[in-house]
């Protein structure tokens, strides 16, 4: 079955800690991204990649970093400058949009990251 | 500074009646706006989504319908079911291409049977 796969679906890091998340797409997407949910909040844009090897900062994205050497793969580390990383972390994928034709983002099941 | 405010936190309806959400945005250059429905755990679900271009998308039980003058949105849930109670998400985005999403803070739907 076509999706997006997340892992681990829980994560523990101790303090001062990096910490990297999966997300895999076997949707043959372009675009993939990564989101932060807080209790009682929206989601909130971390990185977005229109195409391999190239992404953007969203509105989050200090203490975060990505790569996107796969068009499948766009693995999120939460650096140790993060300093509240605590949250549920949802990857999303879509088709490249084209004028007056857009795509919806698909999302995975999310990791939620707690620190220990 | 929100741009997409969903004011109700919660609402409650009985099954079989009509669930109406509601959502307000202040980017009057939002041009795309989307619906998804989320449970605990999960990541959230792609309903429906509807173009400026547009003031109705309807695709089964799910209407949305935009008023752009008023830049509010509202998704139509006819007849509600106990199985669509979950947190809804309105989004809206201003890019051409439909990139970068933003998102309401959430409406708690409960379908009482």
């Amino acid at each position: 079955d076509g999706g997006i796969t997340q892992s681990p679906k829980y994560l523990f890091r101790k303090e001062g800690q990096n910490v990297t998340l999966s997300c895999e797409q076997n949707l043959n997407h372009d675009a993939m991204y990564w989101y932060r949910q807080d209790p009682g909040q929206g989601l909130r844009l971390i990185y977005y990649s229109q195409i391999v090897n190239d992404f953007q900062k969203g509105d989050i994205a200090e203490g975060y970093s990505v790569s996107r050497e796969k068009k499948e793969s766009f693995p999120l580390t939460v650096t140790s400058a993060q300093k509240n990383p605590t949250a549920f972390y949802l990857c999303a994928s879509s088709k490249a949009g084209t004028l007056y034709s857009n795509q919806p983002q698909h999302f995975g099941d999310g990791t939620r990251l707690s620190i220990l | 500074d929100q741009q997409v405010k969903q004011n109700s936190p919660s609402l409650s309806v009985q099954e079989g009646r009509i669930s109406i959400l509601n959502c307000d945005y202040t980017n009057s250059m939002f041009d795309y706006f989307l619906w998804y429905k989320k449970y605990p755990a999960e990541g959230p679900t792609f309903l429906i989504s509807i173009s400026s271009i547009k003031d109705k998308n309807e695709d089964g039980r799910f209407t949305v319908f935009l008023n752009k003058s008023a830049k509010h949105l509202s998704l139509h849930i006819v007849p509600s079911q106990p199985g669509d109670s979950a947190v809804y998400f309105c989004a809206a985005s201003e890019e051409e291409y439909g990139n970068k999403l933003v998102f309401g803070a959430g409406t708690i739907l409960r379908v009482k049977s």
